[in-house]
């Protein structure tokens, strides 16, 4: 059974625009929320986080929303760069039940911008 | 610079020919975690450790082998490796807390014919 789904395996933006993307969740135990962009060749970079007590966090161009009554969350990236064309990561974190904190993550959104 | 390194890089292999990939991070982090990604299916976790000799099963363990006998090392190792272990391997590291921001390494594509 699938914690973390990101139901749109891609979308494209014109740069300038805004990106919005999506991601559901099905376990309500989970705490914190982060985003992770990944270019080809390399490892996954931490974006931006939101604890499950707040709504909306803001870094930059970067905003990711939270709807805990939804199990939804959603980042929103303005102006959108040609340099944010990447595959974008929601992972959930939480108490594993053993002691420790797991990510799990979704399957990813390849986001593309075009100039 | 804090990183996170894996090695090696590449790896091309044989079924059944045991190989390790190290792992070593220079952040003092007490969590280390090994995942895979495969088409389809994202990020899955394999094992991890929240401190020098203790480490647990993730979702996909099986064929798998870790230790963590120092904190900043946590390898990988597939003592008899099989096709289905072809994959992108990625090791990530972070403090133990419940915010869980880990740090990734550069990945390793493990191909086992």
């Amino acid at each position: 059974d699938q914690q973390v789904k990101q139901n749109s395996p891609s979308l494209s933006v014109q740069e300038g625009r805004i990106s919005i993307l999506n991601c559901d969740y099905t376990n309500s135990m989970f705490d914190y929320f982060l985003w992770y962009k990944k270019y080809p060749a390399e490892g996954p970079t931490f974006l931006i986080s939101i604890s499950s007590i707040k709504d909306k966090n803001e870094d930059g161009r970067f905003t990711v929303f939270l709807n805990k009554s939804a199990k939804h969350l959603s980042l929103h990236i303005v102006p959108s760069q040609p340099g944010d064309s990447a595959v974008y990561f929601c992972a959930a974190s939480g108490n594993s039940g053993a002691g420790s904190y797991q990510l799990t993550f979704g399957k990813g959104t390849k986001l593309s911008v075009i100039p | 610079e804090a990183q996170v390194t894996q090695n090696p890089r590449y790896l091309i292999t044989v079924t059944g020919k045991k190989l390790t990939v190290t792992c070593s991070q220079n952040m003092n982090h007490e969590y280390m975690s090994w995942y895979r990604q495969d088409p389809g299916l994202g990020l899955r976790q394999i094992y991890y450790s929240m401190n020098v000799e203790v480490t647990d099963k993730g979702d996909v363990p099986e064929g798998y082998k870790v230790s963590r006998k120092e904190k900043r090392n946590f390898p990988l190792i597939l003592e008899s490796p099989s096709p289905n272990q072809t994959s992108l391997y990625f090791c990530a590291s972070s403090f133990y807390r419940d915010s869980n921001e880990q740090f990734f390494g550069p990945g390793t594509r493990l191909t086992v014919l």
